[in-house]
């Protein structure tokens, strides 16, 4: 079974700098898909970002970028000039690709705040 | 933020009562999921429903009972309930085919609370 790591309960960060949420995971598949939701306090959570495993490149979205080591099982998320609006609890996930798979297995969650 | 809709959004119930939670989508989708948030925890998938079909049930226990009557709407209904159950109940959906393209929607959940 696949099981997603997240070391870090709590981040914190300075508006306008960077910051980069940690995320590991384990699968003896070779091709998957990898996300990052967002959930911001009491608000719905959305897709931040995703990640195929057959794309060397790396993701990204706006100020919102991963670095994806597939040997390392590593999928980080950087957020670049962060705002207070990025505020959130982060979430990575891992999802099949095999036909039907529709699970969605979470890490345990990065609770962001943004200082100004 | 309207295209997954959830009621209530905070519920608190006794261990005896019975109540359901709602979920609706807006989008089209054809399948929808249960999840449960907890503290500290990882969000556990719950239930799946493809086409109106429960297509998984990832072990919950029969306090928790699932309904679909369309493609748009999704049930819970609870009986019995424990303090530990007192979660986060999130619903989402996605369309059934697969892809990358089938990302799930999420609702905003209702927070329960079993006294």
């Amino acid at each position: 079974a696949q099981t997603v790591t997240q070391s870090q309960p709590e981040m914190s960060v300075q508006e306008a700098e960077t910051v980069t949420l940690s995320c590991t995971y384990d699968t003896s598949e070779s091709d998957y898909y990898l996300f990052w939701y967002k959930q911001p306090p009491s608000r719905q959570m959305i897709l931040v970002i995703r990640q195929e495993a057959y794309k060397q490149q790396n993701a990204t979205e706006n100020r919102f970028s991963v670095n994806f080591q597939k040997a390392a099982k590593s999928f980080s998320l950087k957020i670049s000039d962060s705002q207070l609006g990025d505020a959130a609890m982060y979430f990575c996930a891992y999802r099949s690709v095999i036909q039907g798979a529709q699970k969605l297995v979470f890490g345990q969650g990065t609770r962001l705040t943004i200082n100004p | 933020e309207t295209g997954v809709t959830q009621t209530p959004r905070h519920l608190v119930m006794g261990m005896t009562n019975k109540k359901s939670l709602k979920c609706e989508q807006h989008l089209g989708h054809n399948a929808m999921y249960w999840y449960k948030q907890s503290a500290k925890k990882p969000l556990e998938l719950m239930f799946v429903y493809n086409f109106k079909e429960q297509t998984e049930n990832n072990s919950v226990p029969s306090r928790f009972s699932p309904e679909c009557p369309n493609s748009s709407h999704l049930f819970l209904h609870l009986h019995t309930l424990q303090p530990e159950d007192s979660a986060l109940y999130l619903c989402a959906s996605s369309q059934r085919s697969g892809g990358p393209q089938m990302e799930q929607y999420f609702g905003p959940g209702t927070r329960l609370t079993v006294t």
